[in-house]
């Protein structure tokens, strides 16, 4: 079946404008992560969703970022007043549930690129 | 000090070797451990979990983990040109039901 996507795969924008990342779930999973990661970094969690609401959103840097999931499948990373310091590759992950251990494998997107000049 | 610590690397093996690659997690309280490996320009892909103390096999792969040592490593036997990746430990903790928290990962590159 269909894995997990994401658009743009690139996304080139100016410091100070806003951006958005779309990420579509494998279907029938209920979980969904935004990472971010940096060159030579491993992936950094920013958010969790279980369904529409954001379970843990304890890694968002700052303000600037918000996400949303408002029908519990489609996601969208919403980044305000884009800086320099946002360039990384955001990558979404999808699992069936979150709780239990068999089921809880997060499968990974192909991730979108974000530059700011 | 990192909450999930990998040397960087590279690690470079002669194809047909054994790999081996280490990672210490400092949170006590976690529960569950994963080894994800990473071409270049790729997404993360899972290749093993672990959540007990011991060995788990899958093929060529081997997970071990001993939580008092707070210490999980993967063996890569028979390695191939096509495991040269960037291989990431990623660890799940109580504290944290959703959150997974990955290690910088080790740069593996497989000598023909």
């Amino acid at each position: 079946g269909a894995g997990v996507s994401q658009t743009p795969s690139n996304k080139v924008t100016e410091k100070g404008k806003y951006v958005e990342l779309r990420c579509d779930p494998i279907s029938g999973h209920t979980a969904l992560y935004w990472y971010r990661q940096s060159l030579g970094q491993g992936p950094e969690f920013l958010i969790y969703f279980q369904g529409t609401g954001a379970a843990d959103d304890s890694g968002l840097p700052n303000d600037r970022f918000f996400a949303v999931r408002p029908e519990g499948s489609v996601s969208t990373l919403k980044i305000q007043r884009t800086e320099r310091g946002d360039s990384a590759v955001y990558l979404c992950a999808s699992s069936r549930t979150s709780g239990g251990t068999a089921t809880d494998t997060q499968y990974f997107g192909p991730g979108t690129r974000l530059t700011v000049l | 000090q990192k909450e999930v610590e990998q040397n960087s690397g590279p690690l470079s093996v002669p194809e047909g070797a054994i790999a081996s690659l280490n990672c210490t997690y400092s949170d006590r309280g976690s529960q569950s451990f994963f080894w994800y490996r990473q071409y270049s320009g790729k997404s993360p892909e899972l290749i093993m979990s672990i959540y007990s103390n011991g060995d788990k096999e899958d093929g060529r792969f081997t997970a071990q983990l001993n939580k008092a040592s707070q210490y999980v490593s993967l063996l890569i036997r028979d390695s191939q040109p096509s495991d040269s990746a960037t291989y990431l430990c990623a660890v799940k903790s109580y504290s944290s039901a959703s959150k997974i928290i990955f290690g910088s990962g080790t740069r593996l590159s497989i000598r023909p």
